[in-house]
């Protein structure tokens, strides 16, 4: 079955950056793109970018560009997000997403990743 | 304002419907977007439940019971979410979402409660 499985919460300092984890199982893991959606707490989705493994192409939200960086290791069928210069602001869940390409079935997701900034 | 505009919150009765509407901001035309819904409970990720662009360009999640629907109302130039014979466990925040501008933007979520 498919999986998306993230890395565990983590702490940092305003300054600091993050790199958050998400491991695909159950599917050709070039075959979906990776999107990152973020939802403070009590907030609404904000999507951040997305990515294609096969390529490793990356394209940001306007708001996150130059700061969020998406990467991938297809040999361990792993995405990544990579966010720096946290701020208070930045304190929320993050979650990956994949979907369909050209799509916005975002028809599984990882079950997210709190980063506290603090 | 806002790309997507949603009520905040909209509340319903067991067995009714509910019609979750997402609006376009002005020179956004909704006919030439396909909108995505999602419903969101609390503590979970996301779901995938649909989307809509019109009558022969629609498509179901997987899994999703036919009871929810999209459609479109141009003159008011939204989306409609619809979901009949509500039940408790559709309570949950309902978002939606459309591509434009090479970004994919989600409007704030409408909270349903069904009491």
């Amino acid at each position: 079955q498919v999986q998306l499985v993230q890395s565990g919460a983590e702490v940092k300092k305003p300054g600091a950056s993050v790199k958050v984890s998400c491991k695909a199982s159950g599917y050709t893991f070039t075959s979906y793109d990776f999107n990152w959606v973020r939802q403070a707490t009590g907030q609404g989705l904000e999507w951040m970018g997305w990515m294609n493994p096969n390529s490793g192409q990356a394209g940001y939200a306007p708001k996150f560009q130059g700061r969020v960086t998406l990467t991938r290791d297809t040999s361990i069928r792993t995405a990544y997000m990579e966010l720096t210069s946290l701020t208070s602001e930045d304190t929320a869940v993050y979650f990956c997403a994949r979907n369909i390409r050209d799509t916005g079935n975002f028809d599984f997701w990882g079950q997210g990743t709190l980063v506290t900034v603090s | 304002q806002a790309v997507l505009t949603q009520p905040s919150s909209l509340s319903a009765s067991p067995g009714a419907s509910a019609s979750l509407t997402c609006t376009l901001r002005s020179g956004v035309n909704v006919d030439t977007y396909r909108l995505y819904w999602f419903q969101q409970r609390p503590g979970s990720p996301p779901q995938y439940l649909l989307r809509y662009k019109s009558d022969s360009d629609w498509q179901q999640g997987s899994g999703v019971p036919s009871r929810f629907s999209g459609s479109k109302v141009t003159s008011a130039n939204a989306g409609i979410l619809l979901i009949s014979g509500l039940q408790s466990e559709d309570e949950a925040d309902y978002y939606c979402m459309i591509w434009h501008n090479s970004a994919w933007v989600f409007g704030g979520g409408t909270k349903l409660t069904v009491l």
